[in-house]
């Protein structure tokens, strides 16, 4: 079975400073890793994802995530957080051979980032 | 993402109503997906669809009904709505040439409120 978890409900941190929203997976096998945000009152928007090869992600609006096969992370970063990155984040898993099984999503974590 | 539209935005019902949400897309895409988010529950798969002939049941799919009318339009009916259902849901579509890799795109959401 697959599944994702993420520890932290809620991630504060100072304007300026760097960011990691952490996720931890599990599945049998490869995992494709997603991670969305989702703004007050929107629907969730794509940010990254990892399929293969580089371990670091690059994304939308500065984020990056690193992928982390031996501890089963896929951790959020980004170097110099904003005021308007203030939003909730999911993580997402596949598992590689799992078909067509839909995404599992983790519960969120939300970043709160205080000017 | 306004090439996924959901109505109603809002809706307030009561207890035993039967209630369609409805989900259009302009994407093109084949896969749609219903989901609910709850607080602190994260995001939680009720039903999918991969092209029209094809329904499948998610995680919670039990109260739940769906309908895939067209390509583009998947509605979620709630046959006699309880106040456990009061929750924010969303669609999402994806297109299949993305393989297991495939992005979701989500709509801007629906929240019920069952009284």
């Amino acid at each position: 079975a697959q599944s994702v978890a993420q520890p932290e409900d809620q991630v504060n941190v100072a304007e300026g400073n760097p960011l990691t929203v952490k996720c931890t997976y599990s599945v049998s096998g490869n995992p494709y890793l997603f991670w969305y945000v989702q703004y007050p009152n929107r629907g969730l928007q794509f940010l990254l994802k990892y399929i293969t090869g580089d371990n670091l992600v690059k994304g939308s609006y500065g984020f990056e995530a690193e992928f982390n096969k031996s501890q089963t992370s896929f951790h959020l970063k980004k170097p110099s957080a904003l005021v308007s990155d203030s939003a909730l984040y999911f993580c997402a898993v596949r598992e590689r051979n799992s078909g067509n099984t839909p995404l599992v999503f983790g519960k969120g974590t939300r970043l709160s980032v205080i000017a | 993402d306004a090439d996924v539209t959901q109505t109603p935005r809002n809706r307030i019902t009561k207890t035993g109503k039967r209630i369609m949400l409805e989900c259009s897309q302009t994407k093109g895409h084949d896969r749609m997906y219903w989901y609910r988010q709850d607080p602190g529950l994260g995001l939680r798969l009720i039903y999918y669809s991969f092209d029209v002939k094809d329904i499948n049941k998610g995680e919670i799919s039990d109260g739940y009904s769906v309908s895939r009318q067209a390509q583009a339009k998947f509605s979620l009916s709630l046959e006699s709505a309880i106040p456990n259902q009061t929750a924010l849901y969303f669609c999402a579509t994806s297109d299949p040439r993305g393989g297991v890799t495939d992005t979701q795109y989500f709509g801007p959401g629906t929240r019920l409120t069952v009284l």
